[in-house]
């Protein structure tokens, strides 16, 4: 399975909507995950089960989608959010498992 | 909540073995249905990763097929550490290593480790 983001860099005003795309190269359910990394930092959950917030993660965070389709909304942009966003499936192992990822800037 | 560390040598000369040590806090090795892992990501390329394998609570091991012969993952569960050791090293494995657990299999990572950059180089 390959699993391509886009765009590859988002840039957003403060305040605005930030919207990340992942695709899937074949169907994987409902068994996607988002992440943040900041740089020298471990990487974050996010997003579970394509829309289940991990523990702590703040409401301005969403996912949607199934299948081949998903996304990770930002309703409101805040400074802390700069960092670069992955998705990862869990339906099939060994894995290509990781996108490359959407860094997400301010404008 | 549960905290993971990597610690190793950061320059690993060609054709030598990498080690690392992932040492668990606020969790057990030796507990629970969980699958500690080590994952990698390459720096020159496009941030791209791979997964290297894992150790499960209860015993098990398995690897990436890709890396099958030259990777070890190896437990102290009197220490709760889980250990890496990749041989033949090549500029190819210059990477970030990171340990992370799993609590099924498959599954997301829902805890890592800051991870350690090692360098491949004379």
């Amino acid at each position: 399975i390959v699993m391509t983001q886009s765009p590859a860099t988002l840039s957003v005003s403060p305040g605005e909507r930030a919207t990340l795309s992942c695709r899937a190269s074949q169907g994987v359910g409902s068994n996607l995950a988002w992440f943040q990394q900041k740089p020298g930092q471990a990487p974050r959950l996010l997003i579970y089960g394509a829309s289940t917030r991990a523990t702590g993660i703040p409401a301005r965070f969403s996912g949607s989608g199934s299948g081949t389709e998903f996304t990770l909304t930002i309703s409101s942009l805040q400074s802390e959010d700069v960092a670069v966003y992955y998705c990862q499936q869990y339906n099939n192992w060994p894995p290509e498992m990781f996108g490359q990822g959407t860094k997400v800037e301010i404008k | 909540q549960v905290q993971l560390q990597e610690s190793g040598p950061g320059l690993v000369k060609p054709s030598q073995t990498l080690s690392l040590t992932c040492t668990v806090a606020g969790g057990s090795v030796n507990s629970g249905d969980h699958y500690w892992n080590w994952v990698r990501q390459y720096p020159g390329k496009g941030l791209e990763w791979e997964w290297i394998g894992y150790i499960y609570s209860r015993g098990s091991i398995y690897y990436n097929p890709s890396l099958q012969g030259r990777v070890t993952i190896s437990v102290d569960r009197s220490k709760n550490q889980f250990f890496l050791n990749l041989t033949s090293m090549t500029a190819a494995d210059t990477a970030v290593y990171y340990c992370a657990r799993t609590t099924e299999w498959p599954s997301y990572f829902d805890y890592w480790g800051q991870g350690t950059l090692v360098t491949v180089s004379s």
